[in-house]
């Protein structure tokens, strides 16, 4: 069965830091793989997509994440985080054959100071 | 501006009661879903519908209702059946046969048993 690993249950970063969220997928066919945000007590936005094609792939709010099909990776990166990007991030594996998507458990991004 | 709505935003239920979350959208999508979100797990998915007039079962749909009368209207009912209802939902859209370009999502009920 699908599945989609998000390794991390909470990260902190300081404010100006790098910030690197890790994401693993089991999937047999090519995946489609997303990434979303959600802030408390809101619904989940797209942050970007990867279908085919480059495998690093630019998104919303300055985050791009990298497709590595070896490892079965599909980790979200942002060079420099703000304090608005405090949030819990979700990564999603899309199931053709079915047409829906399956989300890992989340990551909750806090940051600091 | 095309979206989802969902209402209410909060919901208390009574033990043995039987309540009906509402989703409508105007984006024109085919496809609807219902999610389940509890701290640690992520979302699960209850049921979902790409078409008028019929639904199918998610993971997690024992104590769940759906009907999909409308293109635009997807209203969930939790059942007296659901033991642990306690949850924050979501609804969610896409095009038809592109669900993998992403979805489209509400912004939620959270329903609460009292």
């Amino acid at each position: 069965a699908q599945s989609v690993t998000q390794p991390d249950i909470h990260i902190t970063v300081s404010e100006g830091a790098s910030l690197e969220l890790r994401c693993n997928y089991s999937y047999g066919a090519t995946p489609y793989l997303f990434w979303y945000v959600q802030s408390p007590g809101q619904g989940l936005q797209l942050l970007l997509k990867y279908f085919s094609g480059d495998t690093l792939v630019q998104g919303i709010k300055g985050f791009e994440a990298e497709f590595k099909r070896s490892q079965s990776s599909f980790n979200l990166r942002k060079p420099s985080v703000h304090w608005s990007d405090a949030a819990e991030y979700f990564c999603a594996v899309g199931v053709t054959s079915f047409q829906k998507l399956v989300f890992g458990t989340g990551t909750r991004l806090l940051v600091s100071p | 501006d095309g979206g989802i709505t969902q209402s209410p935003k909060y919901l208390f239920r009574k033990e043995g009661q039987n309540v009906t979350l509402s989703c409508e959208q105007n984006l024109n999508h085919d496809a609807m879903y219902w999610y389940r979100q509890d701290p640690g797990q992520g979302l699960r998915l209850i049921y979902y519908s790409q078409i008028v007039n019929d639904f199918q079962k998610g993971d997690i749909a024992e104590g769940y209702s759906v009907s999909r009368e409308k293109k635009e209207s997807f209203p969930l009912t939790v059942t007296s059946a659901q033991k642990n209802p306690t949850a924050f939902y979501l609804c969610a859209s896409s095009r038809t046969g592109e669900a993998n370009y992403g979805y489209t999502f509400g912004s939620g009920t959270r329903l609460t048993v009292v």
